[in-house]
């Protein structure tokens, strides 16, 4: 079975303050997500990287960036986290057929 | 333009009974992939079933099943015999082409509430 892990499920935290979302899988993909889910909008994509050090940004990557240093890490970073970020953080990873496979996810509160 | 349209904000079916989630989609691509996701409250994002566009056959998985309608774009779920473990937000993506070297995106309709009822 795929395996994709979250720090956190639930956070808090000030704004202003830098914030890091980390996620793991343990399946060798090549290919990881990170989302953003907010009532009424869906998933949108932040980012994503297709391999070691490589990133591209997806929908609304503003005030985001990301950190891919090991394959099964990819990391989010809110650089300087506001009060509009607060929102479910979904991190997915991809297998050879295309499917994306979610982490449970992040529920993180900038006050 | 929605890329993805589920139209359905909220369905109730009840326990044992057959019910269709409906998803159109928007694409120029000859070549694409359509998913279903279902997530519970706990907030995990569970793949359900996956339908490509030159699948000539409907996609099936266990008591779920697609049907795919090439024509009129669109790819509605359906969730035979429910059941209360059912009761989740259901979400339907498409990945478009894909460009090498690169990941494919998905795009994803904003879900419809299922709750299964006695």
């Amino acid at each position: 079975d795929v395996k994709v892990t979250q720090s956190s499920r639930y956070l808090v935290k000030r704004t202003g303050e830098k914030v890091f979302l980390e996620c793991v899988q343990d399946m060798d993909h090549e290919n990881m997500f990170w989302y953003r889910q907010d009532p009424g909008l869906g998933l949108r994509l932040i980012y994503f990287s297709y391999d070691v050090k490589m990133k591209e940004k997806g929908d609304i990557p503003e005030g985001y960036s990301v950190s891919r240093e090991k394959k099964e890490r990819f990391s989010l970073i809110l650089e300087s986290a506001s009060t509009n970020q607060t929102s479910m953080y979904l991190c997915a990873s991809e297998d050879l057929t295309d499917t994306q496979y979610f982490g449970p996810g992040t529920r993180l509160t900038v006050l | 333009a929605q890329k993805i349209t589920q139209t359905q904000p909220g369905m109730f079916v009840q326990e044992k009974e057959a019910v269709t989630l409906d998803c159109t989609y928007d694409t120029s691509d000859q070549s694409y992939g359509l998913f279903w996701y279902k997530q519970p409250s706990s907030g995990e994002m569970i793949f359900l079933i996956y339908q490509g566009s030159y699948d000539e056959q409907n996609a099936t998985e266990g008591r779920y099943s697609l049907n795919f309608q090439k024509a009129r774009k669109s790819t509605n779920l359906v969730i035979s015999a429910s059941q209360l473990g059912d009761s989740a937000m259901y979400f339907c993506a498409m990945r478009e082409g894909i460009v090498a070297g690169t990941a494919s995106k998905l795009t994803f309709g904003t879900g419809t509430r299922l709750q299964v009822t006695l």
